[in-house]
């Protein structure tokens, strides 16, 4: 079973900084999906950055960008100019791309609470 | 809609209660998940529509736990005779198309979720 860990429950970054949130995930397949979500305190999540596997260059969103180390099996997210609307809990997740049994099943890690300080 | 509805958005059920929870995807939207999102944690898979059709109910924890899609479109999560451990959050979430090929469209959009607190 892939497992998705976020050893940071919390981050803090000032106003204009850039924070960088760590995610290394447990997978023994090739081909797959890894998702960063910003879940707000009104809770509706919102998908923030998406990169599949097979893709060397890591995905950027405006502000937003990963550094996927597949080797490694780390996905961490870059947020550059922290904004106060950035503070939320950050989730990672991970989705298999092969067709096979519940694999489209996401899991995601525990997320991690960023603080952005003004 | 523009979005994924939920509703109730919080519920407050005295255990043993039966509670019925509802989720409005986005219109058209193929497949529906259900997760069960405890405090300080990650989402919890719980089940899967794809249309009217429960592919996977795999994360249901008890017989307790229902679910059901009935048109394809609006789906009721129903939870019978409430315990104190399923105080939680749950969210729905929808997808325009079906993420058990490779390649589907697998960006899923949430709703709020609905809190709820068994007493």
């Amino acid at each position: 079973a892939q497992t998705v860990t976020q050893s940071q429950p919390e981050m803090s970054v000032q106003e204009a900084e850039t924070v960088t949130l760590s995610c290394t995930y447990d997978t023994s397949e090739s081909d797959y999906y890894l998702f960063w979500y910003k879940q707000p305190p009104s809770r509706q999540m919102i998908l923030v950055i998406r990169q599949e596997a097979y893709k060397q260059q890591n995905a950027t969103e405006n502000r937003f960008s990963v550094n996927f180390q597949k080797a490694a099996k780390s996905f961490s997210l870059k947020i550059s100019d922290s904004q106060l609307g950035d503070a939320a809990m950050y989730f990672c997740a991970y989705r298999s791309a092969t067709r096979s049994g519940g694999s489209y099943i996401p899991t995601f890690g525990r997320g991690t609470s960023l603080i952005v300080h003004p | 809609g523009a979005g994924v509805s939920q509703s109730p958005r919080y519920k407050v059920a005295k255990r043993g209660q039966d509670v019925a929870l509802r989720c409005d995807p986005i219109s058209g939207h193929v497949s529906l998940f259900w997760y069960q999102q405890a405090l300080g944690q990650g989402p919890e898979f719980l089940t899967y529509f794809q249309n009217e059709a429960q592919l996977d109910k795999s994360g249901l924890p008890s017989d307790r736990f229902f679910a059901e899609r009935p048109e394809g479109s609006v789906s009721t999560l129903k939870i019978q005779r409430t315990q104190q451990e399923d105080s939680a959050v749950y969210l729905c979430a929808s997808s325009l198309g079906t993420l058990i090929i490779r390649g589907g469209r697998y960006e899923q959009y949430f709703g709020p979720g609905t809190r709820l607190t068994v007493t």
